[in-house]
This record gives C-alpha cells, sequence and structure tokens, in this order.
C-alpha cells in the first residue's frame, strides 16, 4: 500500500523541543522528505533524507530515519511561535523521486 | 513567495460543470505537479508535466485532465463536477524531471455546490 501515516495534533510549549513522527508503507523510497504548511499557503520544503542515512541535522531541525521500522521523526529545536503549522512528511513512491506520497499531516501548535 | 502562480485563487460552482484551473510555474522549472487537498483524501498526487509531456501519473480521476503549454503553464481541467471535488488544488514546480525539491504554489479552493 502507499500509506504515510503520522498523528493528527501536537502541542507543545515555545522553547521546548517538538517531535513529530510519521510511518511509511514502501522500503523502496530514495527520499523522504517533511513539508511545512502555513495558514493558507502552499506546502514549503524542510528538509529531506536519502534513505541510505540514519540522521540529517539542519540548524534547529533533526530527522531520524529507522529504516527498518520504516519509521520517519522530526525534530525541532527551541520551537517558535513562527513553527506553528501543518507538517507532511512524504516518501518517493516506488524510488521515483518524481512521485511523492504525502503524510495526512501534524498539526503543530505552539503555545506562547 | 514560491514564485509559483495559481489562478482564480477560489471558486465556486455547481454539480455537473466544468472548470480550468491554471499554474504558472517559477522561471526556468521545465517540470510541473497537480496536488489535490481534501479534508477525507488529504493531501494527494493526480499528474506531472515535464516540458509539455505527461511524465506521472497518480489519482487522478477519468473525469480531471491537464495539459502543459509550449511556454510551461499548466492547466488542469476538471469535468462533471461532484460535491466531493470541493478541496484545495496545489500547482508545484520544479527545475527538471526529478529535482528533489518542489516549489508549491499559494493553492485554487474550488468549493463545488
Amino acid at each position: 500500500g502507499e500509506d504515510v501515516e503520522q498523528s493528527l495534533f501536537l502541542s507543545v510549549r515555545e522553547g521546548d523541543s517538538s517531535v513529530i513522527n510519521c510511518t511509511y508503507t514502501d522500503s523502496s523510497s530514495t527520499y523522504l522528505y517533511w513539508y511545512k504548511q502555513e495558514p493558507g499557503a502552499g506546502l514549503q520544503l524542510l528538509t529531506y533524507i536519502f534513505s541510505n542515512m540514519d540522521m540529517k541535522q539542519d540548524q534547529r531541525l533533526t530527522v531520524l530515519l529507522n529504516k527498518k521500522d520504516k519509521h520517519l521523526s522530526l525534530r525541532i529545536a527551541d520551537t517558535q511561535t513562527g513553527d506553528s503549522a501543518i507538517y507532511f512528511c512524504a516518501e518517493s513512491y516506488g524510488g521515483a523521486t518524481n512521485k511523492l506520497i504525502f503524510g495526512t499531516g501534524t498539526l503543530l501548535a505552539v503555545q506562547p | 513567495d514560491s514564485g509559483v502562480t495559481q489562478t482564480p485563487k477560489h471558486l465556486i460552482t455547481a454539480t455537473g460543470q466544468r472548470v480550468t484551473l491554471r499554474c504558472s510555474p517559477r522561471s526556468g522549472d521545465l517540470s510541473v505537479y497537480w496536488y489535490q487537498q481534501s479534508l477525507d483524501q488529504g493531501l494527494q498526487f493526480l499528474i506531472q508535466y515535464y516540458n509539455g509531456e505527461e511524465r506521472a501519473k497518480g489519482n487522478i480521476l477519468e473525469r480531471f485532465s491537464a495539459q502543459q503549454f509550449p511556454d510551461l503553464h499548466s492547466e488542469l481541467n476538471l469535468s462533471s463536477l461532484e460535491l466531493g471535488d470541493s478541496a484545495l488544488y496545489f500547482c508545484a514546480s520544479s527545475a527538471s524531471l526529478d529535482s528533489l525539491d518542489r516549489f508549491f504554489g499559494p493553492g485554487t479552493r474550488l468549493t463545488v455546490l
């Protein structure tokens, strides 16, 4: 199947770390992605990880990939109110980078 | 601003009608993707065009069709509209066929009454 699943909602306090989780199904996915969608806007690519990596860090963002369990997570350090948005993970289905399967999205609410 | 433009921003129409959504990719991008975002289906890939040719197809209904023109803008045609077609339709563009980075437009919100 092509299901990519995420928890629906996460609430954190400003300054705390946020961890958004995702499970995917296609073991042949070459790349896995995290996108951010702010209210009324399109999706913005935050980061991606190649399937042969376990971890990728980019400033406040850390992506962890557990390929055995098909589990992907996004950690946002020092979460700010501006990080409030919906976060989507996506996998490149069938190894093809042009066909992305998106998760259900996690709404991150950051409380001041 | 991603550089991808979509028109119209909002569209309200009736069941059975036909509409056309338009997308202009970022300058220089050859690949255009269409996605549908709805509450029950989430974000679904519909179709990809590259330099005027269809390259990948997702969950696109037969009532829907798309094309990419020589100037690289793209149109998504939705016909025999049903209530369930109400959704946000996003266009995205990328420089090449398999670019990792994809730039999304602001979307067209379609409401079918």
